[in-house]
């Protein structure tokens, strides 16, 4: 069985300030990860994914990630927030090649001018 | 990546009745999927629906509720049932794609359902 832990429902920055989300997880097996960035009113759009290559993941709009097995964490990051980084984020979870997704409780973003 | 469309993309419904709501593809693919996520939480699978066969219904969701349809390999249906007002959420279709990073999965825009 699979499952995400974020820490923190709620995650607020200033624009240019580093931009951090916490995603823990819990895999019986080796897991894909996933995260997903869901703008107001939209569905939701792929960042990056970790699927056993290498662990330091680099996705769009500057965003990257990095596996640590040891910790069983993949947190999120992006150096330099900006405004149009306001959005819920979605960590999650699959075996390897399987469609079962498991996401996690998600983490709003807010940036401040 | 596959570019995916619902239909409705909001609707208010009385209770009691029932609501379609459509996904389209623009690519054919095997396997879809139906997401329920509800005010203020994360995305939970309903459903799996492949082409030629019954849904595959997840724990604690049942096709009189939620029946499915998948008539070809671009096109999915999901009808909410005798609705109530814990059936509000948004509704998301997603397909599965394989790419040279491996798999992953696309989402469509969504369909915030109110019932009233």
């Amino acid at each position: 069985a699979q499952s995400v832990t974020q820490l923190g429902s709620h995650v607020s920055v200033s624009e240019g300030a580093l931009v951090l989300l916490r995603c823990n997880y819990s895999s019986s097996v080796p897991p894909y990860l996933f995260w997903y960035v869901q703008y107001p009113n939209q569905g939701l759009q792929l960042l990056l994914k970790y699927t056993s290559a290498a662990t330091l993941v680099k996705g769009i709009n500057g965003f990257e990630a990095e596996f640590k097995k040891s910790e069983t964490s993949f947190h999120l990051t992006k150096p330099s927030a900006h405004m149009s980084d306001a959005a819920e984020y979605f960590c999650a979870v699959s075996p390897p090649n399987d469609y079962k997704l498991s996401f996690g409780a998600g983490t709003t973003v807010t940036v401040r001018a | 990546s596959a570019v995916i469309s619902q239909k409705p993309s909001r609707d208010i419904c009385q209770r009691g009745t029932s609501l379609t709501i459509q996904c389209q593809v623009d690519s054919q693919v095997t396997m879809m999927f139906w997401y329920r996520q509800q005010p203020g939480q994360s995305l939970t699978l309903i459903a799996t629906a492949n082409q030629g066969s019954e849904a595959t219904y997840e724990s604690g969701f049942v096709i009189d509720k939620f029946p499915i349809s998948r008539p070809n390999l671009t096109f999915s249906t999901l009808t909410v049932s005798n609705m109530s007002p814990e059936d509000s959420s948004i509704y998301l279709c997603s397909v599965e794609g394989v790419t040279a990073g491996g798999y992953e999965q696309y989402f469509g825009p969504g369909t915030r359902l109110t019932v009233t």
